[in-house]
């Protein structure tokens, strides 16, 4: 069965860091395109951050220079590091995979974990 | 950064109605658009994918089309399951964005 199960969410003061890791079950995520999604209580879905094949990353500006994403070949797993962490950054994130069909790439996540909440709080 | 304008913000319908969402992109993202459906405390859903190519084990009432700046999701015959909120998303350029969503209420 093609799966994601996120974890590593927690509270945590703003300045801390986390990391929040993505399982994946059914499907490589070195060969498909991930993307972090988050959502802030009672709001709309904001993209966070996409890697793709051969490594290369995107970021949000909310984010960019505090967040990191990267893939761990043999655990299969996807992951964000999140330094110097903001009350703002609150939400539930959620990672996804892209639509692949036979090595080609659509505009659309069919994949998705279940969630894993951060709270940043003082 | 493209932004993306659903409209309405919210609707009302009735069991059976036909309802159609719009998206307008603030600059061409030719057919790099998806629309989902998120229920309260549930990840999102895939429907469409390439603006107008329905996901495998979405049923048909739903559709979408469009391309350029305006795009439409249609459900041809709302049933008790569809009342959730709808986002869409452009993947044109980055940073990738969603719209703010369209709640669809019960009438």
């Amino acid at each position: 069965e093609v799966q994601l199960v996120e974890s590593g969410g927690d509270f945590v003061q703003p300045g801390g860091s986390l990391r929040l890791s993505c399982a994946a079950s059914g499907f490589n995520v070195n060969t498909n395109y991930m993307t972090w999604v988050r959502q802030a209580p009672g709001k709309g879905l904001e993209w966070v951050s996409f890697i793709y094949i051969g490594g290369g990353t995107y970021y949000a500006d909310s984010v960019k220079g505090r967040f990191t994403i990267s893939t761990h070949n043999s655990k299969n797993t996807l992951y964000l590091q999140m330094n110097s962490l903001r009350p703002e950054d609150t939400a539930v994130y959620y990672c996804a995979r892209q639509v692949e069909r036979r090595g080609y790439y659509y505009y659309g996540l069919d994949v998705w974990g279940q969630g894993t909440t951060v709270i940043v709080s003082s | 950064a493209i932004q993306l304008t659903q409209s309405p913000s919210s609707l009302s319908a009735s069991v059976g109605d036909r309802v159609t969402f719009t998206c307008r992109a603030s600059q061409d993202i030719l057919n790099a658009l998806a629309w989902y459906q998120q229920k309260p405390g549930k990840a999102p859903k895939l429907l469409i994918y390439d603006a107008s190519s329905l996901q495998s084990g979405v049923p048909l009432r739903f559709s979408g089309s469009g391309s350029g700046t305006d795009f439409t999701l249609t459900i041809s015959s709302l049933q008790p399951e569809d009342f959730a909120t709808y986002y869409c998303q452009q993947f044109n350029g980055y940073p990738i964005t969603f719209g703010q969503g369209t709640r669809l209420e019960i009438k």
